[in-house]
C-alpha cells in the first residue's frame, strides 16, 4: 500500500546541474501535481497533470519542466538548477477533483 | 486572484488548552476546503475536508472546522490539544471544477508544551 512514492528523498546539487525528481502513484489516480514548500509560504503549485498526456503550469513553473510518462508516473526536471530552487518538493495525486489529494514524503533539494 | 490566508504563523499552547486556527480565502465561486497537518519530517496528511452540506465538519484526532460562507472562513478547532498535536497546519482551497488544484495558506506552526 505505497500510495505516492517520491525519489530521491534528499539531493544536493551544484548551481547549473540538472536533475529529475521522480513520482509514482499506485492508486490509479487521474491527476498528479508537483508542489514546492518554502518556509512561511506554504505549498505552491509548480505543474500539474489533470490526466495522462496533459500537463499545465501552476503558480511557479519557471525553471521547471514535467513529464507525465504514463498514468502512474509524473516527473519534475530542473534543467539548470539555481539556489532559489532549494526547497522541499512534494508530489500529490487525486482520483477526481472532489477528493482530497494524497501526498508523497517529499524530496529535500539543496542547490549550492 | 485566489488566495488563502492563515492568521497565525506560530501558536504556542499548553496541553489541554483549546485551539482555534484561522483561515480565510479569496475565491469567487464554489470551493472545496481542506485542512492538512504536517508532523515534523513527514508528508502532509488530511485532517478534514468540506465539499458541501453541514458546514461543521469533523476530522481525525478530535479536530473540527466550521465553514462560514459569509465570512469566507474555515477555522480549525480542537477543544483540548495534546503534545502530539505539535505540527504545522495548512489550510487549502480548491475551486469547483478547477482540476483539483490546491491553493495553500502559509501554514501555522503549532507548538504544544507538555
Amino acid at each position: 500500500n505505497a500510495g505516492v512514492t517520491q525519489t530521491p528523498k534528499f539531493q544536493v546539487l551544484k548551481t547549473g546541474q540538472s536533475m529529475t525528481l521522480q513520482c509514482a502513484q499506485d492508486m490509479n489516480h487521474n491527476s498528479m501535481y508537483w508542489y514546492r514548500q518554502d518556509p512561511g509560504m506554504g505549498l505552491r503549485l509548480i505543474y500539474y497533470s489533470a490526466s495522462e498526456g496533459t500537463t499545465d503550469k501552476g503558480e511557479v513553473p519557471n525553471g521547471y519542466n514535467v513529464s507525465r510518462l504514463n498514468k502512474r508516473e509524473f516527473s519534475l526536471r530542473l534543467e539548470s538548477a539555481a539556489p532559489s530552487q532549494t526547497s522541499v518538493y512534494f508530489c500529490a495525486s487525486v482520483g477526481n477533483s472532489n477528493q482530497p489529494q494524497h501526498f508523497g514524503d517529499g524530496t529535500r533539494l539543496s542547490i549550492l | 486572484a485566489q488566495s488563502v490566508s492563515q492568521h497565525n504563523h506560530h501558536v504556542i499552547l499548553s496541553e489541554a488548552a483549546s485551539l482555534e486556527l484561522g483561515c480565510n480565502y479569496s475565491y469567487g465561486g464554489t470551493v472545496n476546503l481542506f485542512w492538512y497537518v504536517q508532523y515534523p519530517g513527514q508528508h502532509l496528511q488530511l485532517l478534514l475536508k468540506y465539499f458541501s452540506g453541514d458546514p461543521l465538519v469533523k476530522g481525525i484526532k478530535g479536530f473540527e472546522a466550521e465553514f462560514i460562507k459569509s465570512k469566507f472562513s474555515f477555522n480549525l478547532r480542537k477543544p483540548s490539544v495534546q503534545w502530539s498535536d505539535t505540527a504545522e497546519y495548512f489550510c487549502a482551497v480548491s475551486g469547483y471544477n478547477q482540476g483539483g488544484k490546491l491553493i495553500f495558506g502559509q501554514g501555522t506552526e503549532l507548538s504544544v508544551k507538555p
